[in-house]
């Protein structure tokens, strides 16, 4: 079954610190991996996209990494900002004729001041 | 603003009512797709076009739901005889024809908001 699990499901950090969110997936064939933000009560905006032979990709502060051999993907912010409390969505497509993009349920950030 | 734009942004309903939102894609983008989002949850798919043609529907997708694309251009999405289990965001999103590699990247619209009471 075509699976996207993120982790933690919920994070609070001061401003100024990094933090490490995951994401796990099954999604077969696989074809690329986007991590997505979204404010409250707006829609998501995409912040990076690797394809199978990438393993990193970095968007300003954010890192996202790719281990498609465990299937596993990891989003890095660096020097959290009060703006980057958000929901951070872990998106993976199938590499097929037809249509298959499965959304995590997101990880939800609280920074705090 | 070339991005995409859907109306209304909030709508409270009375149950059994219904209720229509409409997607403006990015002009060039020859998919769109509609998606449903629950506090605290992902984006669930609904269904997606190409063109004007409605490719595939989810199941979550139920007789009430009803969704088109006429010109290949705007789509709408509508939803007869409201249910309070159907309060929920309403996603709507475009991208080019999904493809190998970087292919079909969705780009969202702020997304409808619906309350039924």
């Amino acid at each position: 079954k075509n699976q996207v699990e993120q982790s933690p499901q919920s994070l609070i950090i001061l401003e100024g610190k990094n933090c490490t969110l995951q994401c796990n997936y099954t999604v077969s064939p696989f074809s690329n991996l986007r991590w997505y933000k979204q404010d409250t009560g707006r829609g998501p905006v995409s912040l990076t996209i690797m394809t199978f032979s990438e393993n990193t990709k970095s968007n300003g502060r954010y890192t996202a990494t790719l281990d498609a051999d465990t299937k596993q993907s990891s989003l890095h912010i660096t020097a959290s900002q009060l703006s980057d409390s958000a929901s951070y969505i872990c998106v993976v497509s199938a590499e097929t004729g037809g249509f298959k993009t499965i959304f995590g349920a997101g990880t939800r950030l609280f920074v705090k001041a | 603003d070339t991005g995409v734009s859907q109306d209304p942004r909030h709508k409270i309903t009375k149950r059994g009512q219904n209720v229509t939102f409409r997607c403006d894609p990015i002009s060039e983008h020859n998919r769109l797709y509609w998606y449903r989002q629950t506090l605290g949850q992902g984006p669930e798919f609904l269904t997606y076009f190409q063109n004007e043609a409605q490719l595939e529907k989810s199941r979550l997708l139920s007789d009430r739901f009803s969704a088109e694309r006429p010109k290949g251009s705007f789509s709408t999405l509508e939803i007869q005889r409201t249910e309070q289990g159907d309060s929920a965001m309403y996603l709507c999103a475009s991208s080019l024809t999904l493809g190998q590699g970087y292919g079909g990247e969705l780009f969202f619209g702020e997304g409808s908001r619906l309350t039924v009471l």
